[in-house]
């Protein structure tokens, strides 16, 4: 069974920084490419980021709204993705969720963690 | 970066009936592969989305037969034969073509 735990949310000050972990466990992590979407409260879904896997060239790509601010990391030894967040701002406020799939051309399955519930605010 | 605009905002349903929801991107999805990247997922109050179809028109895993999705370059329909009352929640489109990927606003689905 695939299992996406994140951790590390809670609140913060505008300017601050905080650290998310997705642990992954039931696949193959070296394989897969890690997303990471956020929600604020009572709004639709924003694409925060991507990293490729380390066998892909382990690149990643950024949302407009985080560009420069948020950076995406993963560590294989731990299974494990990592998003770090600086200089946050008011509207960075929300639950980010991991995620990843598992897809072919005609088959298609998608896993995604709890959330971790991130507030920013004075 | 692409704009997805779907609609309605809200869709009423009533059990056993049919529902349409529709997705338009400001630029065309249709790769040169013959692929259409554009996928659609479903968040039920309180939980995490999931993933209803992919590339189009393709079910994901265990998702049941009443789901279609249908369109091209860039204009998409996700439709549900017989609409059940699992099915509420917001649905949203997300374009996987080029990064970043972006999400439509969703549709919500309620039963009336």
């Amino acid at each position: 069974e695939v299992i996406l735990v994140e951790s590390g949310g809670g609140l913060a000050k505008p300017g601050g920084s905080l650290r998310l972990s997705c642990e992954a466990s039931g696949f193959n992590f070296n394989n897969a490419w890690m997303t990471w979407v956020r929600q604020a409260p009572g709004k639709g879904l924003e694409w925060v980021g991507r990293i490729k896997s380390k066998t892909d060239g382990g690149t990643t790509d950024y949302g407009r709204a985080v560009e420069g601010r948020f950076t995406i990391s993963s560590d294989e030894s731990k299974s494990s993705v990592y998003l770090q967040m600086n200089d946050l701002k008011i509207d960075d406020t929300g639950i980010y969720y991991c995620t990843t799939d598992d897809c072919t051309d005609v088959s298609c399955h998608d896993h995604w963690g709890q959330g971790a519930l991130v507030a920013v605010s004075s | 970066d692409i704009v997805m605009t779907q609609s309605p905002l809200s869709l009423p349903v009533t059990p056993g009936e049919p529902a349409s929801m529709s997705c338009r991107s400001s630029k065309s999805l249709l790769d040169s592969n013959g692929h259409n990247y554009l996928d659609w997922y479903l968040q039920r109050p309180g939980q995490s989305p999931q993933l209803v179809i992919f590339l189009g028109s393709h079910r994901a895993s265990g998702v049941p037969d009443r789901f279609s999705g249908s369109g091209s370059v860039t204009n998409f329909t996700l439709e549900i034969s017989k609409v059940e009352a699992d099915d509420v929640g917001i649905y949203y489109c997300m374009q996987g073509l080029q990064t970043p990927h972006t999400f439509g606003g969703g549709t919500k689905v309620e039963i009336k």
